[in-house]
């Protein structure tokens, strides 16, 4: 049984913070790692993907990527309100077959 | 450019019911997945579709059933309709089943 695995939360920051989301998974062929945002009532939103080993930045958000450790995350910077969400790391193994897996997701609450 | 739609927004079907729900990718995908989310977890795989031939199915019983057409858009059957159905669907769409997945807005389905 292919496993993510992210804390529940809720995580707390204040307003300018940098938030650090956590994701850890069980499937060693796993090749693409996804990070949607999902507000209350909403539908995931993808926010990041990344392929390789290393950090990807795209404006205020970076994923990291640690094949070894199985292990992704997610930083936002300067943290505002509206990146108050539920984040749900997804991954996905090397077929084209097999299904993206998700998190049952963090809950982030940025207090202004 | 027009995202992924769904149709019906909310459905209120009774027990032992049958439904269909519907998706429209993004122009120029060809592959489109289909999710259950259940209140507090991720998303779900149900089924996996790529130029009209199904290419993945989760853990999900025969009574979930679904297709593609030939201009891409899909359907999501559910027959006999039990309570513990009653859920967000989620249609996505990706360019192929080797990339990114977009998700639609979703349709929630409550069963009573």
């Amino acid at each position: 049984q292919k496993e993510v695995e992210q804390n529940s939360g809720p995580l707390s920051v204040p307003e300018g913070a940098i938030a650090s989301l956590n994701c850890t998974y069980s499937d060693r062929g796993s090749q693409s790692f996804f990070w949607y945002r999902q507000y209350s009532g909403k539908s995931p939103e993808l926010i990041m993907f990344i392929y390789s080993n290393g950090d990807k930045e795209d404006g205020r958000f970076t994923a990291q990527l640690n094949k070894a450790s199985q292990y992704v995350s997610l930083l936002i910077r300067d943290s505002q309100p509206s990146d108050s969400a539920t984040y749900l790391c997804a991954v996905k193994g090397n077929s084209g077959n097999t299904p993206l897996v998700f998190g049952k997701g963090t809950r982030l609450s940025v207090i202004a | 450019d027009a995202g992924v739609t769904q149709s019906p927004t909310h459905l209120i079907k009774t027990r032992g019911q049958h439904v269909t729900l519907r998706c429209s990718p993004i122009s120029g995908h060809k592959s489109v997945s289909w999710y259950q989310q259940v209140l507090g977890q991720g998303p779900q795989f149900i089924f996996q579709y790529y130029e009209k031939e199904e290419r993945g199915r989760g853990n999900f019983p025969d009574r979930f059933s679904a297709r593609q057409f030939p201009n891409y858009s899909s359907e999501l059957n559910v027959n006999a309709l039990l309570l513990g159905d009653s859920a967000l669907y989620l249609c996505a769409s990706s360019p192929d089943v080797h990339y990114e997945q977009y998700f639609g807005p979703g349709t929630r389905l409550t069963v009573t």
